[in-house]
């Protein structure tokens, strides 16, 4: 069955880049996400990459998709105190039933 | 517009209670989702459904039932509550299709079982 998978905690200094990574198993997978949750607060969209593409850009935020090896990367450029929060990856295909399979979600914490 | 909302956002119940927890969404979305979000496991799919009259489990369904009577509405129930199922849960939906389907959160239940 499709699978989704990332590490549960991340630590990063202030000012550093931070790298969230997933992988997932799922080989027909049409469009792949980031979402990001604030303390007490349910998941937002914040970024995605349909599965033709390896990269897309925007502002402080790189999203890397390797389709060979099906691994999605994050990467937070000057990492800020607002950046703490937990960032859940996810799927969906369009040739299965359309369901979004989530990871577990990175804790990402800055460190001063 | 409202987007998704849940009720209640905090309730505590005895153990062997039951309650039914609303998720309503004014999107139109055919694809809704009940997930629980625990520390350390991270979001856990209860079940989902792909359209009014229809509902599937997903990876921990058991101890809970889902209706899906209207379009707009998708309800988790517990029967018989379980101190296990002290959770926050989380509601979402999505459009289908051969579109991008950004899931659409509710702003959580916090459901303690004593």
């Amino acid at each position: 069955g499709e699978d989704v998978e990332q590490s549960l905690f991340l630590s990063v200094r202030e000012g550093d880049s931070s790298v969230i990574n997933c992988t997932y198993t799922d080989s027909s997978s049409t469009y792949l996400y980031w979402y990001k949750q604030e303390p007490g607060a349910g998941l937002q969209l914040l970024t995605y990459i349909f599965s033709n593409m390896d990269m897309k850009q925007d502002q402080r935020l790189t999203v890397l998709l390797n389709k060979k090896d099906k691994h999605l990367s994050l990467r937070i450029a000057d990492t800020q105190t607002g950046d703490s929060a937990i960032y859940f990856c996810a799927e969906t295909d369009h040739h299965r039933d359309d369901k979004i399979i989530f990871g577990k979600g990175t804790r990402l914490h800055i460190l001063p | 517009n409202a987007g998704v909302t849940q009720t209640p956002k905090f309730r505590v119940l005895k153990t062997g209670q039951s309650m039914t927890l609303l998720c309503a969404q004014d999107m139109n979305h055919e694809y809704m989702y009940w997930y629980r979000q625990d520390p350390g496991m991270g979001l856990r799919l209860i079940h989902y459904s792909v359209g009014e009259g229809t509902t599937a489990k997903g990876e921990v369904p058991d101890g809970y039932n889902v209706s899906r009577l209207k379009k707009q509405n998708f309800l988790l129930g517990l029967e018989s509550a379980a101190p296990s199922q002290t959770s926050v849960y989380f509601c979402a939906s999505s459009y289908a299709g051969t579109q991008n389907t950004e899931a659409f959160f509710g702003q959580g239940t916090r459901l303690t079982v004593v």
